[in-house]
C-alpha cells in the first residue's frame, strides 16, 4: 500500500527566503506526483505536475523535482511571499491505478513580513 | 471558466438523518472524484467515475455511503444513516481522463453530525 509522507509538517520563514518542502513515498511504481496548495476553508489547487518520465516542473517560482528511485519529491518556492502561505500537499498516482491518488499530509506554511 | 460547484457548504444536522451532497464537475471532463479530509486521516479518495460509470468504489467506507452520477454533470453522494464520526469536509474534483491531467476541486462541504 502507498504511503506519503511530507516533511516538515509545519513551517515558518520571513518574506523573501528560500524555501524547500519535502515529500517521500515509500512504492516507487508510480505514474505521476502532484503538488498542491490549500488555503483555509478552500479545496486543493494543482500547482505542478511531474509525469514518471520527467525529473522536474517549474512555474513561476515553483519548481518541482522528482526521484522516483529513491521515493523522494522537493518543492522548491523561491523568494517567498505572504501570499505563498498555506498547506501545500504532495499526492502521487500509482501504475495501474493512474487515477487513483494517495495524498501526504501536508506542511502548513508561513511566511510572515 | 465556472470551476467544480459543490452544494451545500456547510451541513449540519443530526445523528440518523440523511445527508446528500452534491456535486457539478467542470463542463467537458470526463472523470469525478469524491474525498473525504479530516485531522486524523488526512485527504482519502472514496470513488471516482469515469464517463459516468463507478471505476472504484473501495474507498467508501461503510454501507451507509453511496454516490451517483446520473449524468455528466451532476453527482451526489449520500450518507444514510449518518454518524459523528462521518463529520469531515467532503471534496469533489473533476478531471480529463487522462491521468497526466490535473484534477480540479471544488471548495468543499463541511459537513457537522451532531
Amino acid at each position: 500500500k502507498q504511503e506519503v509522507t511530507q516533511i516538515p509538517a509545519a513551517l515558518s520563514v520571513p518574506e523573501g527566503e528560500n524555501l524547500v518542502l519535502n515529500c517521500s513515498f515509500t512504492d516507487s511504481a508510480i505514474y505521476n506526483l502532484q503538488w498542491f496548495r490549500q488555503d483555509p476553508g478552500k479545496g486543493l489547487t494543482s500547482l505542478l505536475l511531474i509525469q514518471s518520465s520527467q525529473r522536474e516542473q517549474t512555474s513561476g517560482r515553483l519548481n518541482a523535482s522528482l526521484d522516483k528511485s529513491s521515493g523522494r519529491s522537493t518543492l522548491y518556492i523561491a523568494a517567498s511571499q505572504p501570499g505563498d502561505s498555506a498547506t501545500y500537499l504532495c499526492a502521487v498516482s500509482s501504475t495501474g491505478t493512474a487515477s487513483k491518488l494517495t495524498f501526504g499530509t501536508g506542511t502548513r506554511l508561513q511566511v510572515t513580513l | 471558466d465556472a470551476g467544480v460547484i459543490q452544494s451545500p457548504r456547510h451541513e449540519v444536522t443530526e445523528m440518523g438523518q440523511e445527508v446528500t451532497l452534491r456535486c457539478k464537475p467542470i463542463s467537458g471532463h470526463n472523470s469525478l472524484f469524491w474525498y473525504r479530509q479530516t485531522m486524523m486521516r488526512g485527504l482519502e479518495l472514496l470513488i471516482y467515475f469515469n464517463n459516468n460509470v463507478p471505476i472504484d468504489d473501495s474507498g467508501m467506507p461503510e454501507d451507509r455511503f453511496s454516490a451517483k452520477m446520473p449524468n455528466a454533470s451532476f453527482s451526489t453522494l449520500k450518507i444514510q444513516p449518518s454518524e459523528p464520526r462521518d463529520s469531515a469536509v467532503y471534496f469533489c474534483a473533476s478531471s480529463y481522463w487522462d491521468s497526466n491531467q490535473p484534477q480540479h476541486f471544488g471548495d468543499g462541504t463541511r459537513l457537522s453530525i451532531l
